[in-house]
């Protein structure tokens, strides 16, 4: 079945680069998202990158893809306090499942 | 343009009661779909609801339950809550064509006691 794993705890300097790593097994994914997720709140959209791509920046955000490998990572350059929050990876597969699946999500904590 | 919204934000019930959820797409987007999180099983996936037809269902008892109006509108019901059902309802807005950006709501919090 279907699994995407994400490791749960990621801690950086502030004005440091963080790296979050993500893997997942659905071979026939579409789509990789990734979402951020502040205290009391909703899933805000960072960025995705479709499976034939295997790089995608945004800003001070980079994404690349290892097909190959089914490894995604989400790169945050010159991260910031703000940036503190959990980061779900999920995939996205636009045939019969047309679902989202998740990771367990990052926690990224921002030391100044 | 307006993003989606939830209401209502934080629901408290008790065990044996009926709950109804409601999510509003943004404007043109006609994909709807439903999301449960908790601690302990993270996001799953409950249902897609496209021109007010169930297109896809994860794997949730039939307790839950949804519908979506011709104004792209959807609500969830779950009937008979459970002490489980405790947790934070997010819906995810899209247009429902193949390249698609799925943005996401505040959620509901519901809790059961």
């Amino acid at each position: 079945g279907e699994d995407v794993e994400q490791s749960l705890f990621l801690s950086v300097r502030e004005g440091d680069s963080s790296v979050i790593n993500c893997t997942y097994t659905d071979s026939s994914s579409t789509y990789l998202y990734w979402y951020k997720q502040e205290p009391g709140a909703g899933l805000q959209l960072l960025t995705y990158i479709f499976s034939n791509m295997d790089m995608k920046q945004d800003q001070r955000l980079t994404v690349l893809l290892n097909k190959k490998d089914k490894h995604l990572s989400l790169r945050i350059a010159d991260t910031q306090t703000g940036d503190s929050a959990i980061y779900f990876c999920a995939e996205f597969n636009e045939g019969s499942a047309r679902q989202l699946t998740f990771g367990s999500g990052t926690q990224l904590t921002v030391l100044p | 343009k307006a993003g989606v919204t939830q209401t209502p934000r934080y629901l408290i019930k008790t065990r044996g009661q009926q709950v109804t959820l409601s999510c509003s797409p943004i404007s043109g987007h006609r994909s709807v779909s439903w999301y449960q999180q908790t601690p302990g099983q993270g996001l799953q996936f409950l249902f897609e609801y496209f021109s007010e037809t169930q297109r896809n269902k994860g794997n949730f008892p039939g307790r839950f339950s949804g519908r979506q109006f011709s104004n792209s509108r959807s609500e969830m019901n779950v009937s008979t809550l459970e002490l489980g059902d405790s947790a934070l309802y997010l819906c995810a807005s899209s247009t429902g064509r193949q390249s698609d950006e799925q943005y996401f709501g505040p959620g509901t919090r519901l809790t059961v006691t």
